[in-house]
């Protein structure tokens, strides 16, 4: 399929694994900050989102962990399994206009292998 | 519930000409957003419409301009196209506003200036 993630960091994993990707932000007025996974040929997909009041939040397999001091945020996966594979990448967003104006990441590739 | 629905999925187009991409809102969501998505850049935010109003826009030359229909159904039109506009363009509906942005990409055109 088609891809617009050339040259991306990878990370490869091996299926059972715990996968960790990390992502820096640089907007101090950025409060609310989502994950996203895209798979070849396809639209980014919602994974998970926190809010700048929380420094934890936990969904299906994933945690999303948000440190305002550094400006990182990190997407843990548990299990990682084969259809996990894709590219992945943060939103920070901000307030404007009564919604919010997003910056993306650029993205890490995750392969994990049978 | 259907998705977001872009058409067309491909084009060629010829440098200097215009290209008008549609998307088609999740049923209910009145938001609807457009990215663009390259290798060189990643995922770069466009506009945004509410009720038929431009709410918030990203940094693009005044070449890139949308709008959004009574309906929700929107649209972006890119005029005098360059060979750096070779990407994927995304189109993304939400029923959310200030108090949240989980947002529902659709797959996307691709467009390629020769």
């Amino acid at each position: 399929g088609e891809s617009v993630g050339l040259h991306l960091p990878t990370l490869s994993v091996q299926e059972g694994d715990n996968s960790i990707i990390n992502c820096a932000y640089s907007n101090s007025a950025s409060d609310y900050f989502i994950w996203y996974k895209q798979e070849s040929g396809k639209g980014p997909q919602f994974i998970i989102d926190i809010r700048s009041n929380m420094d934890k939040r936990q969904g299906q397999r994933v945690t999303v962990l948000l440190n305002k001091t550094v400006k990182h945020l990190s997407l843990q996966i548990a299990a990682t399994q084969p259809g996990d594979s894709a590219v992945y990448f943060c939103a920070e967003n901000y307030a404007s206009g009564g919604s919010y104006i997003p910056t993306f990441g650029r993205g890490t590739s995750l392969i994990v292998h049978p | 519930k259907a998705g977001v629905t872009q058409t067309p999925r491909y084009l060629i187009k010829t440098r200097g000409q215009q290209v008008t991409l549609s998307c088609s809102p999740i049923s209910g969501h009145r938001s609807v957003s457009w990215y663009q998505q390259t290798p060189g850049q990643g995922l770069q935010f466009l506009f945004e419409y509410f009720s038929e109003t431009q709410r918030n826009k990203g940094n693009f030359p005044g070449r890139f301009s949308g709008r959004q229909f009574s309906n929700s159904r929107s649209e972006m039109n890119v005029s005098t196209l360059e060979l750096g506009d070779s990407a994927l363009y995304l189109c993304a509906s939400s029923n959310q506003g200030a108090t949240g942005n989980t947002i529902y990409f659709g797959e996307g055109s691709w467009l390629t200036v020769v």
